[in-house]
């Protein structure tokens, strides 16, 4: 049973550009978690996903940022227009109800 | 809004010798996880805690749980240089997210 799978591993984008980070979360597992690593410090949550539904975004940043998990396919948290700032290690985690997250490897954004 | 505090936030060891660290946080909680995490690598789950008074060993490192305290504590007994990583708690309440601590950065010397 393969893990949490993110890519890319490491992505590079210019300011301005946009930046879509993709998550495939385990089989069997429905529910998906963002988490946001800024250089030295702990994971921030930003939002958590079931299948077409978010049920808590309260972490995510107003503007610029999105995500979604739909029917089909990997959830996707996507970053317009790119700051200096949004360079960071983003975390996916996914878990079935009720039981403890597993993470993927996470994605490495750098900023230009 | 639930709160979680580490300390210490660095911590220099000797080989051959025993710490702790502590994990307060601020309201009551489903599970407290903690994990261990490389430069640039992912997160490392070592330990869940589920109920009070819940202790858990792995090899070097033990962990355990007091709920009335809302304290949680990493005990590593005759540290190596292997050892050396950054030490996180986490807390989950309502099972809708993880609160991460600081963390904390150990450096285990010979």
């Amino acid at each position: 049973n393969a893990g949490v799978m993110q890519n890319p591993r490491h992505l590079v984008r210019r300011r301005g550009q946009e930046a879509r980070l993709r998550c495939s979360p385990m089989k069997g597992h429905s529910h998906v978690y963002w988490y946001r690593q800024l250089p030295e410090e702990g994971l921030k949550f930003m939002v958590y996903l079931q299948k077409e539904n978010i049920i808590d975004e309260s972490g995510m940043p107003k503007e610029r940022f999105s995500a979604e998990f739909p029917k089909e396919g990997p959830s996707i948290l996507r970053i317009q227009q790119v700051v200096r700032g949004d360079s960071a290690a983003y975390f996916c985690a996914s878990s079935p109800l009720n039981q403890p997250q597993h993470f993927g490897d996470g994605t490495r954004l750098s900023i230009l | 809004e639930l709160k979680v505090e580490q300390n210490p936030l660095f911590l220099s060891m000797q080989e051959g010798k025993n710490y702790t660290i502590y994990c307060n946080y601020s309201t009551t909680s489903d599970r407290l996880y903690w994990y261990r995490q490389d430069p640039g690598k992912s997160l490392e789950s070592l330990f869940v805690l589920l109920s009070n008074g819940a202790v858990k060993q792995e090899g070097r490192l033990m962990a355990s749980l007091d709920t009335k305290a809302r304290l949680s504590t990493l005990h590593i007994t005759a540290a190596v240089h292997d050892l050396s990583a950054t030490y996180f708690c986490a807390v989950e309440r309502n099972t809708d997210k993880l609160i991460f601590g600081t963390g904390t950065r150990l450096q285990v010397f010979p």
